[in-house]
């Protein structure tokens, strides 16, 4: 019974289409995350919610919305693809009094614009 | 700002040795919690191990062990008996409260040799 689950696992897009990625958690965790990994491996901080409330919005371009319809769900358009937004994008959860827990990841979507 | 650095990029380890994980960080707040996540070559990410800025005591989970000195900024991981299936790229991170966005290093590549 997957705890964070991401679909899809794979993503290739011409440039200028719009996608979507869809996560989530059956935890009951309160805060959920969107990270962005570049082909270095380096990690950033997207967005995050917390019981659907927006508290974390990174320096994004406005192409990049997120929407969480529930606690349990954390979705992330795409509007305008371009060739840099190739990358693998996780979806993350952890408890609000997050303290020694740390998060929980799910797989990862890669994306790839051609 | 908070920055984390780890200054081994790739790190090679004999299997049944012990191997340490440098990772330094920097920040001007009191309260922060310390965090190791292991990604292997299949991409998910892991949680291994956390420190709270305030525990006396270094972290221990099975053959994970945090090597913290507050006064240093240094959040050492330390894997005992390395074992093939500990190859991977290991994340150091470091969050100011349970609301707070993760920070992520560039991440250490660790090979075990058998």
């Amino acid at each position: 019974d997957t705890a964070v689950s991401q679909t899809p696992k794979y993503l290739v897009t011409q440039m200028g289409n719009d996608k979507s990625i869809k996560c989530e958690q059956n935890l009951g965790h309160d805060t959920m995350y969107w990270y962005k990994q570049d082909s270095k491996k380096f990690l950033k901080i997207m967005f995050s919610y917390n019981n659907k409330e927006l508290i974390i919005n990174e320096t994004v371009p406005n192409r990049f919305s997120p929407k969480s319809p529930d606690k349990a769900h954390l979705n992330l358009h795409i509007n305008s693809l371009e060739l840099g937004d190739s990358a693998v994008y996780f979806c993350a959860s952890s408890p609000t009094d997050r303290a020694n827990y740390g998060y929980t990841f799910g797989s990862g979507t890669r994306l790839t614009v051609v | 700002a908070q920055k984390i650095t780890q200054t081994q990029p790739g790190m090679f380890v004999q299997e049944k040795e012990a191997v340490t994980l440098d990772c330094t960080y920097d920040t001007s707040d009191q309260s922060y919690g310390l965090f190791w996540y292991k990604q292997p070559s299949s991409g998910e990410m892991i949680f291994l191990i956390y420190q709270g800025s305030y525990d006396e005591q270094n972290a221990t989970e099975g053959r994970y062990s945090l090597n913290f000195q507050k006064a240093r900024k240094s959040a050492n991981l330390v894997i005992s008996a390395s074992q093939l299936g500990d190859s991977a790229m290991y994340f150091c991170a470091m969050s100011k409260t349970s609301y707070d966005k993760v920070i992520f290093g560039p991440g250490t590549s660790l090979s075990v040799i058998p």
